[in-house]
């Protein structure tokens, strides 16, 4: 079975400061692996992903991931915050497309000026 | 439309009265999902449809809910005898065959008294 472990379930940071979301997973097979972004009264929204091409992965509005196989993990950065990055942000995996993303159960982000 | 478009967006009901939620999703998607959001759980798989085959209801939490999909569009999750665990935000999301971008709806937030 999948399963994703996001560390934190709130993470607060300066503006212009490093962005960090910890996502860590569990997978039997080779994952496929997603971040997605639920801004304020907003629905979600695909962020990035990673389907077993280049392990670094760079998404909308600045945010990258790097998928690290020998530390199961799959965390989300972005150089430098922005006040419209908060927002509350998931971790998904899928063992192939087109099944169920397991999600994890979020981290919210906030931004202070 | 453009978008996932659920229905209501806002239920407020009474323990063990029926409630019927419902989901338009994106026309020419042949996925569509349904998840629910409870506060500091993340996101609850509860079924999948993909076109016309059996739909995956590996998620749901008890014979109380149930949910079809009329037509390959419009979907309707219907909770029956409803509880105040029940209560928490409904999500709908579609995507093409085969695409893990999923587009999610806003959600309907049910209230359970």
């Amino acid at each position: 079975a999948q399963s994703v472990t996001q560390l934190g379930s709130h993470v607060s940071v300066s503006e212009g400061a490093l962005v960090l979301l910890r996502c860590n997973y569990s997978s039997s097979v080779p994952p496929y692996l997603f971040w997605y972004v639920q801004y304020p009264n907003q629905g979600l929204q695909l962020l990035l992903k990673y389907t077993s091409a280049a392990t670094l992965v760079k998404g909308i509005n600045g945010f990258e991931a790097e998928f690290k196989k020998s530390e199961t993990s799959f965390h989300l950065t972005k150089p430098s915050a922005h006040m419209s990055d908060a927002a509350e942000y998931f971790c998904a995996v899928s063992p192939k497309g087109n099944t169920p993303l397991v999600f994890g159960k979020g981290t919210r982000l906030s931004v202070i000026a | 439309g453009a978008g996932v478009s659920q229905s209501p967006s806002n239920k407020v009901t009474e323990k063990g009265k029926d409630v019927e939620l419902r989901c338009d999703p994106i026309s020419g998607h042949t996925a569509l999902y349904w998840y629910r959001q409870s506060l500091g759980q993340g996101l609850e798989f509860l079924i999948y449809f993909q076109g016309n085959s059996a739909p995956d209801k590996s998620g749901l939490p008890s014979d109380r809910f149930s949910a079809e999909r009329t037509g390959g569009s419009v979907s309707t999750l219907t909770i029956q005898r409803t509880q105040q665990e029940d209560s928490a935000v409904y999500l709908c999301a579609s995507s093409f065959a085969g695409d893990e971008k999923l587009f999610f709806g806003s959600g309907t937030q049910l209230s359970v008294l």
